[in-house]
């Protein structure tokens, strides 16, 4: 199956400083990415949309300055969460799809990667 | 977007089948029905699909009602291995419009 995979799976940074995660999709083109964040005991929440070539799609509520995405290759997508605080230390986590699971709408997700913020 | 409800937990035995409901009263036209599985500290895993009826696969079957305003995961068998949680996900993920709203999931817990 598709395989998508995020680097780091887990970082500790100091206050202030940016961190920035890496998801890529190893043998398939994503034209699609999509960056989740997941707080402990509770459900993902869609942070931005991601397509090749152009800018993100932010949720409501996400700030786009302070959460980076650049989606500059159709296997490479990156988060970089910028002046972290400990309120930013979560669980994020990316998904792609295929072309060929697009009608079925299939996400493949990342490992997920942790970030602590101290 | 189609809301769903699911039990918060449950609690099974080893060699049990389980039966994990989801209602989705407001479900669309073009909405499939989608459940994923994730373990702690892992992405959320692909089960099965489905759009009306039954559908079966190498790890679970969906059950959809004629209405679809519900699906029942139906896992064959359970094993320790399977304790994760299970979201069940309701939306038309062709195109752009691929946003889906999870909720909590039920928590399965496999005892021996």
């Amino acid at each position: 199956g598709a395989v998508v995979s995020q680097h780091p799976s887990w970082v500790i940074c100091k206050s202030g400083t940016s961190v920035k995660i890496e998801c890529r999709s190893l043998d398939f083109q994503a034209t699609t990415m999509f960056w989740y964040r997941q707080f402990p005991k509770q459900s993902l929440m869609l942070m931005a949309t991601s397509n090749e070539g152009s800018k993100a799609t932010y949720e409501q509520g996400v700030e786009k300055d302070k959460f980076l995405i650049n989606h500059a290759s159709l296997t490479l997508s990156t988060l970089t969460v910028t002046s972290a605080h400990p309120e930013d230390s979560s669980f994020y986590i990316c998904s792609a799809t295929t072309v060929a699971a697009e009608n079925t709408g299939e996400l493949f997700f990342g490992e997920g990667s942790r970030l602590t913020v101290l | 977007l189609a809301k769903t409800t699911q039990p918060i937990s449950m609690d099974s035995y080893e060699g049990q089948e389980v039966n994990i409901t989801c209602s989705h009263n407001n479900i669309a036209t073009n909405d499939y029905i989608t459940w994923y599985q994730q373990f702690p500290s892992q992405g959320p895993r692909f089960i099965i699909q489905g759009y009306k009826t039954k559908v079966t696969n190498e790890v679970a079957s969906l059950f959809i009602p004629a209405d679809r305003k519900s699906s029942t995961l139906s896992l064959p068998r359970v094993s320790l291995s399977d304790t994760a949680v299970y979201y069940c996900l309701v939306g038309d993920m062709t195109g752009n419009n691929r946003k889906l709203i999870w909720g909590l999931g039920t928590s399965l817990a496999v005892n021996p």
